[in-house]
């Protein structure tokens, strides 16, 4: 079945450290990848996706992605960790095939900033 | 340019009562999502219009969650008897397209608590 797994539910890192977020998927093609980020209280927003080409994809807020065909993976990485950054993560994907652009969440991580 | 627009943003009911939620998406945008997030989970897609047609509707429990988008552009989604079982977010979300990969915006989602 297609599905997708985010492995850490729970991420503390200090500000100013480095962030890596794991996302795999299980899928015979390759889908189309998304990571978004839920602040409290608010809705999605897109930080970043992938469909194809080159496989390390810049987003907004200074996180990129790289996609690892060989690993099913979609890791979500930042250099510096801002406390501006404290949110829920999710890794998102569509899968080809069906009939909708139905997007497949993963359950989150939870990242926490210490200052 | 305007984001998604949801209403209302919190509702407390009563198991076996009636509620409904309404969702104005980005102007010009044809597809619209319906998703449930449950606590602890990533969303998932109750429903997916197509202007004011139903994509993809498998996941609605349609014994007692309606939803409709007369004139294809508000969409209301109802809830009829509810149940304790139905306490999550409800988000909205809208694209220009429904090609895969198409971008989703979403809003900043109803919390529905069933007592």
């Amino acid at each position: 079945a297609q599905s997708v797994t985010q492995p850490d539910i729970h991420i503390t890192v200090s500000e100013g450290a480095s962030l890596e977020l794991r996302c795999n998927y299980s899928y015979g093609a390759t889908p189309y990848l998304f990571w978004y980020v839920q602040s409290p209280g608010q809705g999605l927003q897109l930080l970043l996706k992938y469909f194809s080409g080159d496989t390390l994809v810049q987003g907004i807020k200074g996180f990129e992605a790289e996609f690892k065909r060989s690993q099913s993976s979609f890791n979500l990485r930042k250099p510096s960790v801002h406390w501006s950054d404290a949110a829920e993560y999710f890794c998102a994907v569509v899968f080809e095939g069906g009939a909708t652009n139905k997007l497949i969440f993963g359950t989150g991580t939870l990242l926490a900033v210490q200052p | 340019e305007a984001g998604v627009a949801q209403s209302p943003r919190y509702k407390i009911i009563e198991k076996r009562q009636s509620v409904a939620f309404w969702c104005n998406p980005i102007s010009g945008h044809a597809t619209l999502y319906w998703y449930q997030q449950i606590l602890g989970q990533g969303p998932k897609l109750l429903i997916q219009f197509q202007n004011n047609g139903v994509v993809d509707d498998s996941q609605l429990p349609k014994d007692r969650f309606s939803a409709e988008r007369l004139k294809g552009v508000d969409s209301t989604l109802k809830i009829q008897p509810a149940k304790l079982e139905d306490s999550a977010v409800y988000l909205c979300a809208s694209s220009l397209l429904r090609s895969y990969g198409e971008t989703q915006y979403f809003g900043p989602g109803t919390r529905l608590l069933v007592l």
